[in-house]
Formats: C-alpha cells, structure tokens, sequence
C-alpha cells in the first residue's frame, strides 16, 4: 500500500520570503500522480499543484513550484514570496495511475506566514 | 460550473443517535469519495463511490455507510454516534479517465459534533 508522509507539522515563513515543505512517499508503482492541497482556516480544500510521475519536468503554478525527485519519492513545494494568504494546512497527496485507487493523504503541514 | 456542495454544513447530534450526510459532485462528475478529517488522525479515506458503486474502502467500522443514487449525489450514514465520531467530514469529486482522473474537487465539509 502507498504511503506520503510529511515531517514537518508545522512551518512558517516571513511575507515575501520562500518556504519549502516537504513530502515523501512509498510506492512500488511508476506511473502515478502526486498533489499539493492547501487548506485555509475556511476549510475548503483546493488543488495548489500537481506533477505526473512520467514527467520528468517540475511543475509550476504562478509561485508556487515543486521539486520532483522521483528516484527519492520526494516531492517537495516550494512556495515563493509568501502572502498572508498562504497561511493554511498543506495535505500532499497521491494517486496511482491505475483505474479505481483513491487518494492517499498525508498528514500536513500548518503553514503560517507571518507580517 | 457550480461546485461540490454539502449539507448540512454544521450538525449537532447526541450519542447513539444516526446521521445522513449529503453531498452533491460537480456535474459530469461520477466519482466521489468521503473523507474524516480530525486534528488528531487528520485526513482519512472513508469510502469512494462510481456509478453508484462502491469501488474502494478505507477502515472504518461498519457504523458507516455510503451509497450513490443514478444523479451521482451521495449520502453518508453513520449509525449509533460515538463521541470520536466527531468531525469534520469532507466530500469530493473527479472525473474518470485517463486525462481528468487526476484531481480530486473537495466539498466545504460537514463538520459534525457528537454530545
């Protein structure tokens, strides 16, 4: 069974500054998706980024970018000049590529950023 | 496009008692999936359900049940509350195949509280 694991529960990071947090996952599949989900204290989970295994290129959303090492099982996201609005739970996730697997959560990390 | 809707969104009940929660995908949406998410255990997988069946499980106790009508809305029940059952739970949705099985879209949860 997949595993993700995040070692760091809890984070912060100064506004306008870079923060990475990190994300490790088990698996003996090669072709899956991985996912970085942000939390805010309203709740309502929503899509930050998200990297298919084949793809050898990191993926890149506006300012936030992910450091995809898959020989490691690593995916870490890197989150550049931080707003307030960044402060929330970070989940990583991942997804098989086969037909009918769920999600596989880990366990977050609380982002802060602090003024 | 309207997005993944909950109800109800706040529910109080008592030890023992059952609840029914709801929640309806995005349209064109056929799989959704349940999730508990506590401060302690943080996000777990209840169930996950596609053209009205379930296709996978996570490990919880038979108290909790799903099921998916033909509109793709699904419904959670959980039978004789327990304390721990207290939570906030969380619903989400995603397209099959190979193109689009690849996020999932998160409701704004119910959070429940079990007296």
């Amino acid at each position: 069974a997949q595993t993700v694991t995040q070692s760091q529960p809890e984070m912060s990071v100064q506004e306008a500054e870079t923060v990475t947090l990190s994300c490790t996952y088990d698996t003996s599949e090669s072709d899956y998706y991985l996912f970085w989900y942000k939390q805010p204290p309203s709740r309502q989970m929503i899509l930050v980024i998200r990297q298919e295994a084949y793809k050898q290129q990191n993926a890149t959303e506006n300012r936030f970018s992910v450091n995809f090492q898959k020989a490691a099982k690593s995916f870490s996201l890197k989150i550049s000049d931080s707003q307030l609005g960044d402060a929330a739970m970070y989940f990583c996730a991942y997804r098989s590529y086969n037909y009918g697997q769920n999600f596989v959560f880990g366990p977050g990390t609380r982002l802060s950023v602090l003024p | 496009k309207a997005g993944v809707t909950q109800t109800p969104r706040y529910l109080i009940k008592t030890r023992g008692q059952q609840v029914t929660l709801s929640c309806s995908p995005i349209s064109g949406h056929r799989s959704v999936s349940w999730y508990q998410q506590t401060p302690g255990q943080g996000l777990q997988f209840l169930f996950e359900y596609f053209s009205e069946t379930q296709r996978n499980k996570g490990n919880f106790p038979g108290r909790f049940s799903g099921r998916q009508f033909s509109n793709s809305r699904s419904e959670m029940n959980v039978s004789t509350l327990e304390l721990g059952d207290s939570a906030l739970y969380l619903c989400a949705s995603s397209l099959e195949g190979r193109e689009a099985y690849n996020e999932q879209f998160f409701g704004p949860g119910t959070r429940l509280t079990v007296l």
